[in-house]
């Protein structure tokens, strides 16, 4: 089924432990982004790429990385795991300004629980 | 900076009923809206995308209306189904990279 990939789906790190979260669209989107959510505030966006080779700071950066070497992956990166860093992340895909459909489509999440 | 704010936070209707969920936006400039459903654990759902010159869209039961020079946004729903139980979820495109901005939903529960 076409769509976006995420994994892992879940995930307990110590303090200071690094991991990536991938995702994966099969859509041809230019655009992907990665969002966390948390209670009461809703999702807020951390990065984003809006093609291949490139990425930006989104409204909520500091603590991650990220890297989009091909057009079909974005991965996010935490070098040094902190327990706000606690939540669900959510990646998603957009055709872009230049496609037939500006909608977003999303993963199913991932919920990361630093300890 | 855009803000977006859902009235109201939880709402619990009998099944059957029509309802209206609220969404606020603070800068008209947008270039689409849209509205999402989530339900427990899972990830989002597109349901309608408005766009900027739109007044609203319609999907099976569903229905969305979009003022941009009041910054309002609703979403009818006819004829409630507890298999509507959700949050729903209204965001806005404001152009730049296609970045949304949302607001932290309604909860939604269809009692029989």
């Amino acid at each position: 089924n076409a769509g976006v990939t995420q994994t892992p789906k879940f995930r307990v790190l110590k303090t200071g432990q690094s991991m990536t979260l991938l995702c994966a669209q099969d859509m041809n989107h230019e655009y992907m982004y990665w969002y966390r959510q948390d209670p009461g505030m809703g999702l807020r966006l951390i990065h984003y790429s809006v093609g291949e080779g490139t990425t930006a700071k989104g409204e909520v950066p500091d603590g991650y990385n990220v890297s989009r070497l091909k057009k079909q992956n974005f991965l996010l990166g935490l070098e040094s795991a902190a327990p706000s860093q606690t939540s669900v992340y959510f990646c998603a895909s957009s055709y872009g300004s230049g496609g037939p459909n500006y909608g977003y489509t999303f993963g199913s999440g991932t919920r990361l629980t630093v300890v | 900076k855009q803000e977006v704010t859902q009235i109201p936070a939880a709402l619990s209707v009998p099944e059957g009923e029509n309802l209206v969920l609220n969404c606020s936006f603070t800068d008209s400039a947008i270039y689409n809206l849209q509205w999402f459903r989530q339900d427990p654990g899972k990830g989002l759902t597109s349901l309608l995308l408005i766009q900027s010159s739109q007044r609203e869209q319609t999907s099976g039961r569903l229905n969305a209306s979009l003022d941009k020079s009041s910054g309002r946004s609703t979403l009818y729903i006819a004829a409630s189904q507890p298999g509507d139980s959700a949050t729903y979820l209204c965001a806005v495109n404001t152009g730049t990279a296609s970045k949304l901005t949302f607001g932290t939903g309604t909860r939604l529960q269809v009692t029989l």
